[in-house]
């Protein structure tokens, strides 16, 4: 079974321009999570899609950034214009439709490494 | 507000030995859960182990065990027969359970070096 994947792997963008990031979730995985990693410090959660629908996105930083999941499927992040302290990984994860309230383990991809220069 | 604190920021341990990675949290939530996920060098987040807060047994997946003692807020990761395989980042994660909140909250990491 296929992981969590994302594109690109890595992204060098200028200030002022932008950027935008996939996210292919595990096959029929309803739940789909975009985290960042900043400057070396925690890993913070973004926003939370139930297939197609934002069910969370009390961790958007700003309007700059914008998620997608169109058909419930991958999801996209694009961030316009890209800042300087935008840069870092970008880490996106999925889990099941829960089977019972508390099934909720993530699973991650490998992350877009973002640098804003 | 959840927080999750790893004190360690980086540890040793020989080939063969068990090593404890500390985490403790933070949380006025009754019913949670606690995650440990390990990043290797190819910068994929794997997930280990998962302990919910009102589970009475400690969580084991092969070689990984939770020490979870709620009393004390701690979940610590205890690896057993330490591999070379098994350098990398670990976190410590956890999320609400009484919501339908699933954002986890992670900690800031710790490196673990394993020495032939």
């Amino acid at each position: 079974e296929a992981g969590v994947t994302q594109f690109p792997s890595h992204s060098v963008i200028e200030k002022g321009q932008t950027v935008t990031l996939r996210c292919d979730p595990i096959s029929g995985h309803d739940n789909l999570y975009w985290y960042r990693r900043v400057m070396g410090k925690e890993i913070k959660f973004l926003l939370h899609f139930v297939k197609e629908s934002k069910q969370d996105e009390s961790g958007m930083p700003n309007n700059r950034f914008l998620a997608e999941r169109t058909g419930g499927t991958y999801s996209t992040l694009k961030v316009q214009p890209a800042e300087l302290e935008d840069s870092g990984v970008y880490f996106c994860a999925s889990s099941q439709g829960a089977r019972d309230y508390y099934a909720y383990e993530q699973y991650f991809g490998p992350g877009t490494r973002l640098t804003v220069t | 507000a959840q927080k999750i604190t790893q004190t360690q920021p980086g540890m040793f341990v020989q080939e063969k030995e068990a090593v404890t990675l500390d985490c403790t949290y933070d949380t006025s939530d009754q019913s949670y859960g606690l995650f440990w996920y390990k990043q290797p060098s190819s910068g994929e987040m794997i997930f280990l182990i998962y302990q919910g807060s009102y589970d009475e047994q400690n969580a084991t997946e092969g070689r990984y065990s939770l020490n979870f003692q709620k009393a004390r807020k701690s979940a610590n990761l205890v690896i057993s027969a330490s591999q070379l395989g098994d350098s990398a980042m670990y976190f410590c994660a956890m999320g609400e359970r009484d919501t339908g909140r699933r954002a986890l909250t992670f900690g800031s990491g710790t490196r673990l070096q394993v020495q032939p």
